[in-house]
């Protein structure tokens, strides 16, 4: 069973870049079956597709956030990572790394969720 | 951007009572639809995909229906384990799209 387990400062400033890592142990990063991908909830409100990167380093962002987002991936330490250029407290949310199955791209595994709160 | 949207918002419900959920899409996405079930503090679990299959380990009260732009999520049977947000996903195209959520709680 995939495991999924999201890392980094809860706290970040107006302008600062959100940066998270996430960790996927009990299956390989580098599997063809799955992209790698992050979603995020505000407090109280609905969920919000980030991007996805896949094994080889390709990469599919939400035209929305995509002049904002990097998102990266280490196979050596079955990690990927998401970096958000905050702009306004709007982006304080719950951050959640996911593995999507390849064929249908639907969120099979999530992590627990991290919070980041944008605030000066 | 395939905008979709879900109702009722919220819906209340007796425990061993039927729900029905519905997702509207626009445009169509064949049958390209996942749901999911979110509970208070936790991420969400995929509970079916290709508008009808469930995924690994749910229970056979939940059934999906629907193709094109109506969609429909049943519980035959609620159990107090299924109070909780439920959100649509379509997969059809990029990008990914979520719908807005619907909360079943107790009647």
């Amino acid at each position: 069973q995939l495991r999924l387990q999201e890392s980094g400062p809860g706290l970040v400033k107006p302008s600062e870049t959100v940066s998270l890592t996430c960790t996927v142990s009990g299956g390989s990063i580098r599997s063809t079956s799955y992209y790698w991908g992050w979603i995020r909830q505000p407090p109280g409100k609905g969920l919000e597709w980030i991007g996805n990167i896949y094994y080889n380093g390709n990469t599919y962002y939400n035209p929305s956030l995509e002049s904002r987002v990097t998102i990266s991936i280490d196979t050596s330490r079955s990690q990927f990572s998401l970096k958000l250029r905050s702009e306004t407290v709007a982006d304080t949310a719950v951050y959640f790394c996911a593995a999507l199955q390849g064929t249908t791209v639907t969120f099979h595994h999530w992590g627990q969720g991290a919070l980041v709160t944008v605030s000066s | 951007e395939t905008l979709l949207t879900q109702s009722p918002v919220t819906l209340s419900v007796s425990p061993g009572d039927r729900a029905t959920l519905s997702c509207r899409a626009r445009p169509s996405i064949s049958h390209n639809l996942a749901w999911y079930q979110q509970k208070p503090g936790q991420a969400p679990r995929l509970l079916i995909f290709g508008a009808s299959t469930r995924a690994t380990g749910i229970p056979a009260r939940f059934s999906g229906s629907g193709s094109g732009t109506e969609f429909t999520l049943t519980i035959s049977s609620l159990q107090s384990e299924d109070f909780a947000i439920y959100y649509c996903q379509q997969y059809n195209t990029w990008p990914l799209t979520f719908g807005g959520g619907t909360k079943v709680e107790i009647k």
